[in-house]
């Protein structure tokens, strides 16, 4: 079945410090890859995606390349804010065969950025 | 706010109560997703709908759960004789024609004493 492994946390980092969240999968055939971003008190929000290999997502700075070789789709963030503090989950997509794009989730990786 | 909505946001209830979940997706958006997350762990899906029908369910879906989405539009989850391990976020997410890309309400978190 398909899978999603991302890095956990938390990470506590500096403002201004460089971001890297770990996230590899596990599938059969050509996911569409995503991160999705949690707020505290929040739904899920769509940060960026990427529909094949070697595709990059970036979305506010954030960036994301798909690595099918590594099966991977790592996140990262050369100078991060305070306010990106959040938590961040790497979730894959693939037709089910009977209608969804149902998504798997990793099990998220809560960042929190200190003054 | 053209968003995904969801209602009520917080629910408490004791061990054994029904309780029932609305979610209202983007107007234009004919397809639905329910997830639920629990502490700590990524969402996990439940079941789907295109228009009014329901076309995935979940193994997690036990018989105490019921979806519905009467007239392709707004969509309940219901829980019968709800279980401490109840106790969770409920998603709502919403996809248009542009596949792929689902839109998240905020969540109905449920807690089960």
């Amino acid at each position: 079945g398909n899978s999603v492994t991302q890095m956990e946390g938390p990470v506590t980092l500096s403002e201004e410090a460089f971001l890297t969240i770990n996230c590899t999968y596990t599938a059969t055939g050509y996911p569409s890859l995503f991160w999705y971003v949690q707020y505290p008190g929040e739904g899920l929000q769509l940060l960026l995606k990427a529909t094949k290999a070697d595709d990059k997502g970036s979305n506010k700075g954030f960036e994301a390349t798909y690595r099918k070789e590594t099966t991977s789709f790592h996140l990262e963030k050369g100078s991060v804010q305070v306010s990106d503090s959040a938590v961040y989950f790497c979730a894959l997509s693939r037709y089910s065969g009977a209608g969804s794009y149902q998504l798997t989730f990793g099990k998220g990786t809560k960042l929190s950025v200190i003054p | 706010d053209t968003g995904v909505s969801q209602d009520p946001r917080h629910k408490i209830t004791k061990r054994g109560q029904n309780v029932t979940f609305r979610c209202d997706p983007i107007s234009e958006h004919n397809r639905l997703y329910w997830y639920r997350q629990t502490l700590g762990q990524g969402p996990e899906f439940l079941t789907y709908f295109q228009n009014e029908a329901q076309l995935e369910k979940s193994r997690l879906l036990s018989d105490r759960f019921s979806a519905e989405r009467p007239k392709g539009s707004f969509s309940t989850l219901e829980i019968q004789r709800t279980e401490q391990g109840d106790s969770a976020m409920y998603l709502c997410a919403s996809e248009g024609a542009r596949r792929e890309t689902q839109y998240f309400g905020p969540g109905t978190r449920l807690l089960v004493l």
